[in-house]
């Protein structure tokens, strides 16, 4: 059974530090990871989908990267803000079409 | 710009009761499916659906009933609510046309079973 892992659960970091969030998987047959961002009392909104034949995709300030055959994906921020306080989700997409989430990182941002 | 659209937003039933949270997507997105976020659970998959006509289990499918006559909607049926299912449920889509794609989220549902 897929197990998503999210290390570490919180993290506070002050404002311009550069971070990187860990997401682990247990199977590497996946067909993508997608990383989400989660406000307090809010949906979740999708940042990087990361197909499974890729290493890596950008958005921004936001990096994301996948070693399937290791079972890891990091997502990189760089020059953290305040605004970027949110928890982070990772996914996986396995055969079929069901998505397993991590149980996410809270990150908060201090100025 | 639609989206993912859900209804209610809050809820408050009493044990026993029956009701239906709504969702609608205006993408024409094939999948569609439920899932309920708790503290330290995460987000577990409760049902979900490639088409109209089609659905099957997630994870967590006891107590919950779906169904899908239409694209655009998939409503999650709770036929006897217990306080177990006190959570906060999200609906989700994505279209199923090439390789999995990016998965959108409504705002979320937020039920208490008193």
């Amino acid at each position: 059974k897929q197990e998503v892992t999210q290390i570490p659960a919180a993290l506070s970091v002050p404002e311009g530090e550069n971070l990187v969030l860990n997401c682990s998987f247990t199977d590497s047959a996946i067909y993508n990871l997608q990383w989400f961002r989660q406000d307090p009392g809010k949906g979740l909104t999708s940042l990087l989908l990361i197909q499974s034949s890729q290493r890596e995709q950008t958005s921004g300030r936001l990096n994301a990267s996948l070693d399937k055959s290791s079972g890891r994906s990091t997502l990189y921020i760089a020059a953290s803000q305040p605004g970027d306080s949110a928890t982070y989700l990772c996914a996986v997409t396995q055969a079929g079409t069901a998505l397993i989430f991590g149980k996410g990182t809270t990150l908060s941002v201090s100025s | 710009n639609a989206g993912v659209t859900q209804t209610p937003k809050f809820q408050v039933l009493k044990t026993g009761q029956s009701m239906t949270l709504q969702c609608a997507q205006d993408m024409n997105h094939e999948y569609m499916s439920w899932y309920r976020q708790d503290p330290g659970m995460g987000l577990r998959l409760i049902h979900y659906s490639v088409g109209a006509g089609i659905t099957d289990q997630g994870e967590v499918p006891n107590g919950y009933n779906v169904s899908r006559s239409t694209t655009e909607d998939f409503p999650l049926r709770l036929l006897s609510a217990a306080p177990s299912q006190t959570s906060v449920y999200f609906c989700a889509s994505r279209s199923t046309q090439g390789p999995p794609g990016e998965l959108f989220f409504g705002e979320g549902s937020r039920l208490t079973v008193l």
